[in-house]
């Protein structure tokens, strides 16, 4: 089976910018979910959906991040202005049924965005 | 809340040294999943293992092995006989079945494994 896909791998732009990742989870995942890895730490959770339909968002930084999930499959992350502390690795991770299956969740590779 | 709680912060060993990564976790639900994975340095999350909260048997995997005590809140994970090629982030992280199955995640063990 294919894994989730994200592109692009990595992006640099100038502070105020604005920049989109793509997503593109494993063939009949529910549940689609946004990590910010910033470099030292552990993945924290953005935006967790179901379907079409956000189900957790309470750590996505709403002035500047949005995101969607149209029809239900790819899904894209928008960062609008970026901050220098918006450079981070952005994992993208789907599941079939939360909890379920041997590992559960798959993640994509990431995309590493810096800020300068 | 919940909460993953990995103390060691970089730990240098020496080849076909035995090594445990310490994993400590607060939650309020009776059910839920303890997950390990591994982040090489080319970045991507591989997942391990994961146990859920009714079953406290230790699992083996060749050189891998598991620990899970609910008594302590503990889930620690012991690599046998090192090698170089577990140089690597280990990341511990928890899942709640009734609070949206997100998974929260300790800040990571590097492991630097030196032959």
């Amino acid at each position: 089976e294919a894994g989730v896909a994200q592109s692009p791998r990595y992006k640099i732009i100038e502070k105020r910018q604005s920049v989109a990742f793509w997503c593109n989870p494993i063939s009949g995942h529910a549940t689609l979910y946004w990590y910010q890895q910033i470099l030292g730490q552990g993945p924290k959770l953005l935006i967790q959906f179901q379907n079409n339909g956000v189900v957790d968002d309470s750590q996505l930084p709403k002035d500047r991040f949005s995101a969607e999930r149209l029809k239900g499959v790819d899904s894209t992350l928008k960062i609008q202005p970026a901050k220098l502390e918006d450079s981070a690795v952005y994992l993208c991770a789907s599941t079939y049924s939360p909890g379920q299956g041997s590992s559960g969740y798959t993640f994509g590779s990431g995309t590493r965005l810096t800020v300068v | 809340a919940q909460k993953v709680t990995q103390a060691q912060t970089e730990i240098s060993v020496v080849e076909k040294e035995d090594v445990t990564l310490d994993c400590v976790y607060e939650t309020r639900d009776t059910t839920y999943y303890l997950f390990w994975y591994k982040q090489p340095p080319s970045g991507e999350l591989v997942f391990l293992i994961r146990r859920n909260s009714f079953d406290e048997q230790n699992e083996i995997s060749g050189r891998y092995s598991w620990n899970f005590q609910k008594s302590t809140s503990s889930f620690n994970f012991t690599i046998t006989a090192s090698q170089v090629v577990d140089s690597a982030v280990y990341f511990c992280a928890l899942s709640e079945w009734g609070r949206g199955n997100k998974l929260v995640f300790g800040a990571g063990t590097i492991l630097r494994v030196k032959s």
